[in-house]
């Protein structure tokens, strides 16, 4: 069976401080590979996916970053967090392209910037 | 673009109430439409889907409508559990277009007293 992991499940970082989260699936191949942001009151807003190794596209522009080194495996990351990056941060698998196919998600990084 | 529009939270109800909770959206081609919920403080669970007109989505005693006609999908439940307490999000996958991200609502939190 598939599963998804993502680590740390919560962050404390200092304004302007580097960020860097990460996610890995496990059993199953080439998964379509999504980061999502939660801020407080607000919805789940699509940040990052990616199709393939080295494939990311952006949905938001921001000073966040994604990166995909291994076809399981995607990194977020920040070279300086802002006070408005604090969030609860998503990682999502999906197969396939079609509008069907729903997306798997992990646990979720609890990220707060003071 | 692509939205989901859910009712406002917060929603509380007594064990054994019916439930209710409205989603409409706003989408170009033939999306598909789920609901996730989130449990305190876990990720996303997809609770059901429903990927044409007319389709019916159920589990654990929800259902939903895709009622093209009037773009809606609520959710609904006969008889709440105090275990059904948590975050519920109406989303879509539309099949025109981008279809690599789902849109979300902002959710509705519901708490169910014993």
């Amino acid at each position: 069976s598939q599963t998804i992991h993502q680590w740390p499940a919560t962050l404390v970082q200092p304004v302007g401080s580097p960020l860097s989260l990460e996610c890995t699936v496990e059993g199953t191949s080439n998964p379509n590979l999504y980061w999502y942001r939660q801020a407080a009151g607000r919805g789940l807003q699509l940040l990052f996916y990616s199709v393939g190794i080295g494939q990311i596209s952006s949905e938001v522009p921001q000073n966040l970053s994604a990166s995909r080194p291994q076809d399981r495996q995607f990194i977020l990351s920040s070279k300086k967090l802002l006070l408005s990056d604090s969030g609860f941060y998503l990682c999502a698998w999906s197969l396939g392209l079609a509008a069907y196919n729903e997306q798997f998600f992990g646990p979720g990084t609890r990220l707060t910037v003071l | 673009g692509d939205s989901v529009t859910q009712m406002e939270g917060p929603v509380t109800l007594s064990e054994e109430a019916f439930l209710t909770i409205n989603c409409t959206y706003t989408a170009t081609g033939y999306p598909s439409l789920f609901w996730y919920v989130q449990y305190p403080g876990e990720g996303l669970q997809l609770l059901l889907k429903a990927t044409k007109a007319d389709d019916k989505g159920s589990n654990k005693g929800f259902e939903a409508t895709y009622r093209k006609e009037t773009t809606s999908f609520h959710l609904e439940k006969g008889s709440v559990q105090v275990s059904d307490s948590a975050v519920y999000f109406c989303a879509l996958m539309n099949s025109g277009g981008s279809n690599y991200k789902l849109t979300f609502g902002k959710g509705t939190l519901l708490t169910v007293n014993p």
